[in-house]
């Protein structure tokens, strides 16, 4: 089975510095995909970034980005440029890339609530 | 906006009541997903959805019924729930894992559930 780590419960960033959320993952499977989610008090489930296994090159999505690191089954987030919207729970997920089985499932980590100092 | 909406944003209801939460989706996904939400915890998988059939169901307790009346409209009717089912509720919606299977999920904003 599948299983995702945050190891951050919360982390803070003052306005419009860079800050990284961490994320590790344990899978035998060489085919899957990697999202970040965030989760501000609105509660919506909003997806920032997301990495396929087999690509090299690291997504990026504007002000946000991700160090994938496929043989440390690594995968943190970088915000640049802070913002107090960006203020949330990150979440970090995992979904297998097997058709047969499990890939509806987004294995999710516990989370990494963010403040943003002004 | 959210392309997934859910109905009612908070509902509050006695252990003996009858009620459904509702979603619905126009973004021609395929699969639709009830996730539970515990306070600061990750949204655990329920039920999933393709193509209108149930294809995965979490060992979730028959309290909780779902139902899939057409391709973009998902219930999740509930009866004689437990003040431990309270909690956030959140469907989502994707593209059906055979045609375009590392789409993200897209989520609503949730229904908040208080049981009494």
């Amino acid at each position: 089975a599948q299983t995702v780590t945050q190891s951050q419960p919360e982390m803070s960033v003052q306005e419009a510095e860079t800050v990284t959320l961490s994320c590790t993952y344990d899978t035998s499977e060489s085919d899957y995909y990697l999202f970040w989610y965030k989760q501000p008090p609105s509660r919506q489930m909003i997806l920032v970034i997301r990495q396929e296994a087999y690509k090299q090159q690291n997504a990026t999505e504007n002000r946000f980005s991700v160090n994938f690191q496929k043989a440390a089954k690594s995968f943190s987030l970088k915000i640049s440029d802070s913002q107090l919207g960006d203020a949330a729970m990150y979440f970090c997920a995992y979904r297998s890339g097997d058709t047969l089985a499990g890939s509806y499932q987004l294995t999710f980590g516990k989370g990494t609530k963010l403040s943003v100092i002004p | 906006d959210t392309e997934v909406t859910q109905t009612p944003k908070h509902l509050v209801m006695g252990m003996t009541n009858k009620k459904s939460l509702k979603c619905e989706q126009h973004m021609g996904h395929r699969a639709m997903y009830w996730y539970k939400q515990k306070a600061k915890k990750p949204p655990e998988l329920m039920f999933v959805y393709s193509y209108e059939k149930l294809s995965i169901n979490e060992s979730v307790p028959s309290r909780f019924s779902p139902e899939c009346p057409n391709s973009s409209l998902l219930n999740l009717h509930l009866h004689a729930l437990q003040p431990e089912d309270s909690a956030l509720y959140l469907c989502a919606s994707s593209q059906e894992r055979g045609s375009f299977y590392n789409s993200p999920l897209h989520f609503g904003n949730g229904t908040r559930l208080t049981v009494t």
